[in-house]
């Protein structure tokens, strides 16, 4: 099992969809957590931290669920500048440090 | 500088050429990181950078992957005899804090790296 799981996607969704993207993590130890875009041919950009609470922020939602160990990002009323691959982060405290994984990401094509 | 710099931004050598891209990360910024990403691919892990501790290794293909970080800034990927496989984008990042825990990384637009 890979230490973080997205599903590649793509999805295809209309403007003004709601569009939900999960992703899994198998350690449990797992400390901190984060959404990240990428644009075709460009580098990631930081989206949004995600808390233990939840957070919001515009149009975007994202949410941690320790005890099934996964975290969610929500896309209200979607644009097309929403195309992107959405990739999640996850760090872990490790004897090392801190090891930081990447999902492969997530593709959303949002269509008129 | 107000972003992560890395050059070249394109670089094309032939095979069995040794090549070295350059990072210049956000000042201030501790940690530093190097990723290298595949045409369609998820990111790879290469070497981790924190403070003056010495850098996490482990991601690193081969021994002919190489890098250092002088004076806490710069930081220099070094690919001796370079094979068709290393074609890649490389991607430099750095964070505030300790493998960005609490405040994310910041990327560079990377180097595309083209080995013919």
């Amino acid at each position: 099992r890979k230490e973080v799981e997205q599903d590649p996607g793509p999805f295809n969704v209309p403007e003004g969809a709601t569009v939900a993207f999960n992703c899994t993590y198998s350690n449990s130890a797992s400390q901190s957590f984060f959404w990240y875009r990428q644009d075709c041919r460009k580098e990631p950009k930081l989206l949004m931290s995600v808390y233990s609470s939840g957070n919001e922020d515009g149009r975007f939602t994202a949410q941690l669920n320790r005890a099934s160990q996964y975290i969610s990002l929500l896309i209200r009323d979607s644009k097309l500048s929403d195309s992107a691959t959405y990739l999640c982060v996850v760090n872990t405290r490790n004897t090392g440090g801190f090891k930081t994984i990447f999902g492969a990401g997530t593709r959303l094509f949002v269509k008129a | 500088g107000a972003g992560v710099s890395q050059s070249p931004s394109n670089k094309v050598t032939e095979k069995g050429k040794d090549v070295e891209l350059r990072c210049d990360p956000i000042s201030g910024h501790t940690a530093l990181y190097w990723y290298r990403q595949s045409l369609g691919q998820g990111l790879e892990f290469l070497i981790y950078f924190q403070g003056n501790s010495a850098p996490d290794k482990s991601g690193l293909p081969s021994d002919r992957f190489s890098a250092e970080r002088t004076g806490g800034s710069v930081s220099t990927l070094t690919i001796q005899r370079t094979q068709q496989e290393d074609s890649a984008v490389y991607l430099c990042a750095s964070s505030l804090d300790k493998a960005g825990t609490n405040y994310g990384y910041t990327f560079g637009s990377g180097t595309r790296l083209t080995v013919v």
